[in-house]
This record gives C-alpha cells, structure tokens and sequence, in this order.
C-alpha cells in the first residue's frame, strides 16, 4: 500500500520568510495529492491539492509542486504570518482513502 | 446539521468497556472514514466505507468494528477499550474515495484508563 513521507516534523521561520515542506510517496500510481493544515484543538482543512496531471499549483501565498518522476511534491508557503502557525499533513491517493504524512508543525515568529 | 458531526466530543472511558463513537453528514457523501490522530504519528485510518453498504479496512482496524447502514450514519465501535485507543479520532467524508476533498468532523477525544 501507499507511504508517505514528510519532512520535517517541525520548521520555525521568521514572519515573512518562506516555509517549504517536503513529501514523499511509494505508489506511482497515486494520482491526488492534497494538504491539510490543522490549526490546534481544531480539525484538519484542505488548503490546497494537485492532481498527477499537474506539476504546479499556486493559490495566492500557498503553492504546490509535484514531481511524478521522483515521487515528491512539496508545499510552499511564501511571506509567512503568525496565522500560518499550524500543523500541516500531505496525503496521497490512487482512488483510495488518503494516506497522511505525519505532519509539519510550523511556527511562525514575529 | 450542516457537514459533518461527531458525537461525543470527548469521552473519558474505563477500561474493557463498549464504546460507538457516532457520525453524521448531511452532504450526500458516498465515502466515509475513520482516522485516528496520536502525536508524533499523523493521521491513520481505521475503517472506511466507499459507499452505503460497504465497509474497508484501514492501517489500524483491530480492536474497531465499524457499520454503514444508510449514507449519512457511520459509527466506530470499541468493543472493549484498551488504554491504547486513547487517542483523537477524526470522522471524514468526501464525494468519492480518494481524489477529492475529505471534510473532517471536529474530532472526538478518547480517553481509556
């Protein structure tokens, strides 16, 4: 079955700086790759996903790459803000249930 | 009701008793599942349902049993807790298993002691 890889298992940048999380995924047949962000005592909220025919999606400060090659797809968070602050999962799919990375917790400092 | 609920929200539970967790969505979603939440290990599935009538398992199935009756309902029981479920579990649906958005209920707290 599916694995998931994430890294790193906490990151803290400075208010404004970029934040960058990295995934890694065993099928090549999965085809849907989505991030959650858990904000705490909260529950987990799609933010943004990819579908294996793309290799970039951008959404205002939130962007994700996926190379299908290497079977990797990372987040990019850019001009961070203390709101940021939160746990982010990736998942992966080949018209499964999602598989979930552990998750990055990330703290943005003002 | 409005997406997806989860009842109890938190529970403290002895040991060796029977425990359903309850959930509820009202989006006409086919696919439901179960997800547990325990630091340092993300989200693991328990039990999924691709559509009414169907049921899966997921990474971590034993000591859960699960049902999918009718669309809306999909409950997770305990048969008899152990200290080792104590954990937060997450309810999720989506429109189809898989390549779309999961909605996630607001977790149930479970503690076995």
């Amino acid at each position: 079955g599916e694995n998931v890889e994430q890294h790193p298992s906490t990151l803290s940048v400075q208010e404004g700086d970029s934040a960058v999380i990295k995934c890694t995924y065993s099928d090549s047949a999965s085809n849907y790759f989505p991030w959650y962000k858990q904000e705490l005592g909260k529950r987990p909220q799609l933010i943004i996903d990819i579908r294996s025919n793309v290799g970039e999606k951008k959404d205002q400060r939130i962007a994700v790459t996926l190379n299908k090659t290497a079977k990797h797809f990372s987040l990019h968070i850019t001009e961070t803000q203390p709101e940021d602050s939160a746990v982010y999962f990736c998942a992966a799919s080949n018209n499964t249930p999602l598989v979930f990375g552990k998750g990055t917790r990330l703290s943005v400092i003002a | 009701i409005a997406g997806i609920t989860q009842a109890p929200t938190s529970q403290i539970l002895a040991a060796g008793r029977r425990m359903t967790l309850r959930c509820t969505q009202d989006m006409r979603h086919n696919a439901m599942y179960w997800y547990r939440q325990d630091l340092g290990l993300g989200l693991r599935l328990i039990h999924y349902s691709n559509t009414a009538g169907t049921t899966g398992k997921g990474e971590v199935p034993d000591g859960y049993s699960v049902s999918r009756a009718n669309t809306d309902d999909f409950p997770l029981t305990l048969a008899s807790a152990v200290p080792s479920q104590t954990s937060v579990y997450f309810c999720a649906s989506s429109p189809r298993t898989g390549d779309t958005e999961a909605f996630f209920g607001q977790g149930t707290r479970l503690t076995v002691v």
